[in-house]
């Protein structure tokens, strides 16, 4: 069975530009949160949706912004790309809304020149 | 104070051995818990969950929670060389899951 995918693999910006990063959960899931982990450090928590809404929303300005898509796929979206946007960004998801097992995808590294 | 408190490490312990791994939590009031295995330039992956006190185990994994003390651990027994790797302790909160920082742990042979 798959599991999470992403794409793309590795992204190279430059400052100020925007980013879109995809992400299809693990087949029968219905949620999807949105991580960004920098090197030494854990995950940070950005979002998570459920049912194309939104659940949480981490400590992040309103740069970044995600949605969820019928097919339970989702988007984070990053405006306005700063130095320190460069990071791992992973998608995690879980069966449901009240699922917090989650199974994380490969993720995206974004590097921000 | 941190949400979630992990010792930096590095671990080291050779095969074999027993590799504890510990976590504090600052919200009393939080109910679940994870512990996720990270090798290096891979993303996490979920070892266990624990939801009620006491130890619960998988294999070679022990998950001790005692929500008193706020105090989450892991146990891996008869450690390999392939259990090397950080380990992230993870802490649902409201509505996010919050992860510590990580132990890296390094088993010899």
């Amino acid at each position: 069975d798959a599991g999470v995918t992403q794409s793309p693999t590795h992204l190279i910006k430059t400052r100020g530009q925007h980013v879109t990063l995809r992400c299809s959960p693990i087949s029968g899931h219905k949620s999807v949160s949105w991580y960004q982990q920098v090197l030494g450090q854990g995950p940070q928590f950005i979002f998570q949706y459920y049912e194309k809404e939104e659940r949480g929303r981490g400590n992040f300005p309103d740069r970044f912004s995600a949605r969820q898509f019928p097919n339970y796929s989702s988007e984070l979206n990053v405006n306005a790309l700063l130095l320190g946007d460069s990071a791992l960004y992973l998608c995690a998801s879980s069966l449901d809304g009240s699922s917090y097992e989650q199974y994380f995808g490969p993720g995206t590294r974004l590097t921000v020149t | 104070q941190k949400e979630v408190e992990q010792n930096s490490g590095p671990l080291s312990v050779p095969e074999g051995a027993i590799a504890s791994l510990n976590c504090t939590y600052s919200d009393r009031g939080s109910q679940s818990f994870f512990w996720y295995r990270q090798y290096s330039g891979k993303s996490p992956e979920l070892i266990m969950s624990i939801y009620s006190n006491g130890d619960k185990e998988d294999g070679r994994f022990t998950a001790q929670l005692n929500k008193a003390s706020q105090y989450v651990s892991l146990l891996i027994r008869d450690s390999q060389p392939s259990d090397s790797a950080t380990y992230l302790c993870a802490v649902k909160g409201n509505n996010d899951m919050r992860f510590g920082a990580g132990t890296r742990l390094t088993v010899k042979p």
